[in-house]
């Protein structure tokens, strides 16, 4: 199936300090990539939809500045942390939709847990 | 905006009983997708559901979806501890997906 990678899987930073989170499709080419956002037994919230080549499409509320979505590749997006504060120490997770006939199905990264000191 | 709930929020059941999660929306949904989520892990696709009243099985896990088209349900039979973790539904509208609330379960050996 279908293999999406995210890295790193846990990244500890300072306040005021960048982070940046790679997410990777290994064997299959994505057109459309999704950032999400998980709280502690919380459901996923979207954050922002990354499409190739274009801008991301950011969900009401999240501030396009503060969570900077690249999607420079058809196997590639990242999503970079500016200026990350405590509150968002979070679970990042990005997930991807296949290029070829759309099943639906999202295949999603590992994960990547930031701890904002 | 698209809002789909899911009741029971927890629940905490011995091995070999069974198990049922409901996902309620208050919009007409394209299709109904289901997720599993390990503590600690990723979201796993499970199955899509795309008709009115559609009823699909995977083994011990039965999946419907509402003859409206607003709600749907999975149920598990004789749950066995490696079915616990949370359990998603959630549904594309406008190219995106979004995620129902989400039901934890837990299963006592």
């Amino acid at each position: 199936g279908a293999v999406v990678s995210q890295h790193p899987s846990r990244v500890i930073c300072k306040s005021g300090t960048s982070v940046k989170i790679e997410c990777r499709s290994l064997d299959f080419q994505a057109t459309t990539m999704f950032w999400y956002r998980q709280f502690p037994k919380q459901s996923l919230m979207l954050m922002a939809t990354s499409n190739e080549g274009s801008k991301a499409t950011y969900e009401q509320g999240v501030e396009k500045d503060k969570f900077l979505i690249n999607h420079a590749s058809l196997t590639l997006s990242t999503l970079t942390v500016t200026s990350a504060h405590p509150e968002d120490s979070s679970f990042y997770i990005c997930s991807a939709k296949t290029r070829g006939v759309d099943t639906g199905e999202l295949f999603f990264g590992e994960g990547s847990r930031l701890t904002v000191l | 905006g698209q809002q789909v709930m899911q009741i029971p929020q927890y629940q905490h059941v011995q091995e070999g009983e069974d198990f049922t999660t409901y996902c309620n929306s208050s919009t007409t949904l394209s299709n109904i997708q289901w997720y599993k989520q390990r503590p600690g892990g990723h979201p796993v696709f499970l199955i899509q559901l795309v008709k009115s009243g559609e009823v699909k099985k995977q083994k011990r896990l039965t999946f419907q979806f509402g003859e409206a088209k607003k709600n749907s349900s999975l149920h598990i039979t004789a749950t066995q501890t490696t079915d616990v973790g949370t359990y998603f539904c959630a549904s594309t509208g406008f190219q995106k997906l979004v995620f129902g609330t989400g039901t934890r379960l837990l299963v006592s050996p």
